[in-house]
């Protein structure tokens, strides 16, 4: 099975602040295959990012997805109200994972 | 834009058995791969199994602390996706829901990724003497 370690557990930071949250594997992922999700309280996760840096549909364009191997990251560039949520990362290059989560609240 | 509803979560008691299902609207279900991935309390999801569509040979798979007690199936007549879940544990209890998987294109070629795009709501199971 492979492990996903997101950091840091909790992201403390200002509207408008740039945020930069990391994933990393236990092993190397193939292809790529790395999801980022961000999950509000009390609702069903939503899918950002696919193949560590292809945006899903409708997500705008300040969330962005990078990284290769081991080491992912999901960078948020100009954080608006409605970011401060918690955030997952996913791989599905094997039987699929989640980390267990980056919370990133208001400083 | 597509729509899934999870039903039939509950309190059971440990060894028994519930059914949960999703019902699917405003997407062709049968072209679909369903997945089940389930979130227990203050934990990170955990993906649970997926079936395959029909046209892909309707295969399931499920991940390792499920597999021999949970079964996924579809009636695709009804828009409709299942998990029967026998055996039921403790370590059970969680948020369960129901997801779509991406579909990616290259060029002319085209894939479902077992990355999960449209989820629903989302039904409690809670596994308690």
């Amino acid at each position: 099975e492979i492990v996903l370690t997101q950091s840091p557990g909790t992201l403390s930071l200002s509207p408008g602040d740039r945020a930069t949250l990391s994933c990393r594997a236990s092993q190397s992922i193939s292809s790529n295959y790395l999801a980022w999700y961000q999950q509000s309280p009390g609702q069903a996760p939503r899918l950002l990012i696919y193949g560590a840096s292809s945006r899903a549909t409708g997500i705008p364009d300040r969330f962005s997805g990078s990284g290769s191997g081991t080491d992912f990251t999901l960078t948020i560039s100009r954080l608006e109200a409605e970011d401060f949520a918690v955030y997952y990362c996913q791989q599905y290059g094997a039987s699929p994972t989640f980390g267990q989560g980056t919370k990133l609240e208001i400083k | 834009e597509g729509q899934l509803v999870e039903s039939g979560g509950g309190l059971v008691k440990p060894g028994g058995s519930l059914r949960l299902s999703c019902a699917a609207s405003g997407f062709s279900f049968s072209d679909e791969w369903m997945s089940w991935v389930r979130q227990a309390p203050g934990k990170g999801p955990e993906w649970v199994g997926r079936i395959k569509s029909k046209v892909d040979g309707g295969t399931t798979v499920y991940a390792a602390p499920v597999k021999g007690r949970f079964t996924i199936s579809r009636d695709d007549s009804k828009n409709t996706f299942f998990l029967q879940m026998n055996s039921l544990k403790t370590e059970d209890t969680a948020v369960y829901f129901c997801t779509t998987h991406v579909h990616f294109c290259s060029g002319s070629n085209c894939y479902v990724l077992d990355a999960f795009d449209v989820w629903g709501p989302g039904t409690v199971v809670t596994v308690s003497s």
